[in-house]
């Protein structure tokens, strides 16, 4: 019953072109989603977010998107860059700023 | 000067042992948390403490148990250790003024490097 869903387990990605991260969570009372960056051997860092009454945050090459009728967001990043390999973690705010993460997403971005 | 430190980075253990993971934070915050990555790579949140209260308590075995001695510190004590529990543990912290959105808590949580528990 995992109520957040990263279905993509891996994406590959030339430097310099876009990077599309997809979400998708069951949940309709979470109020805040989040990205987070991850490199080996360290913890999460927090990438941006957003809330659950917009529908778009920027910031510099990264862009979230919310969709909630379809219960889906993503996260942009143009131009993607060699540094931006990484795993990705989309994770769902509900009660208490308990966060439920979804399993991950490795971007290799090639240079 | 870590902003979230955990130590020991690396435990490696026997079956039955009883070990703890020690967390420290200077960042200020009020809330504390512990999350476990498993082998299938999610991170599950176990428990949450906010200014030495616990507020968070997941469906986790009763060998698990935290330890606040103050609101920089949580620390996680595991009994009788079991194979099941070799994971990577990350404590994290955050500081919350209120759940309502838009009053500067956005669910930002900061977290430490992660402690790679193994059991043998």
């Amino acid at each position: 019953d995992q109520q957040v869903k990263q279905n993509s387990p891996s994406l590959s990605v030339q430097e310099g072109r876009i990077s599309i991260l997809n979400c998708d969570y069951t949940n309709s009372m979470f109020d805040y989603f989040l990205w987070y960056k991850k490199y080996p051997a360290e913890g999460p860092t927090f990438l941006i977010s957003i809330s659950s009454i917009k529908d778009k945050n920027e910031d510099g090459r990264f862009t979230v998107f919310l969709n909630k009728s379809a219960k889906h967001l993503s996260l942009h990043i143009v131009p993607s860059q060699p540094g931006d390999s990484a795993v990705y973690f989309c994770a769902a705010r509900e009660y208490g700023n308990k966060l439920v993460f979804g399993a991950g997403t490795i971007l290799r971005v090639k240079s | 000067d870590t902003a979230v430190s955990q130590t020991p980075k690396y435990l490696v253990t026997q079956m039955g042992n009883d070990k703890s993971i020690k967390c420290e934070q200077n960042l200020g915050h009020d809330t504390m948390y512990w999350y476990k990555q498993d082998s299938k790579k999610f991170l599950k949140i176990m428990f949450s403490y906010n200014n030495k209260e616990l507020i968070i308590n997941e469906t986790v075995p009763n060998r698990f148990s935290p330890k606040s001695p103050d609101k920089a510190h949580l620390n996680l004590h595991i009994n009788s250790l079991e194979l099941g529990d070799s994971a990577v543990y990350f404590c994290a912290s955050s500081q919350d003024r209120t759940s309502r959105v838009g009053f500067g808590n956005t669910g930002e949580l900061f977290f430490g490097e992660g402690s790679r528990l193994t059991v043998l």
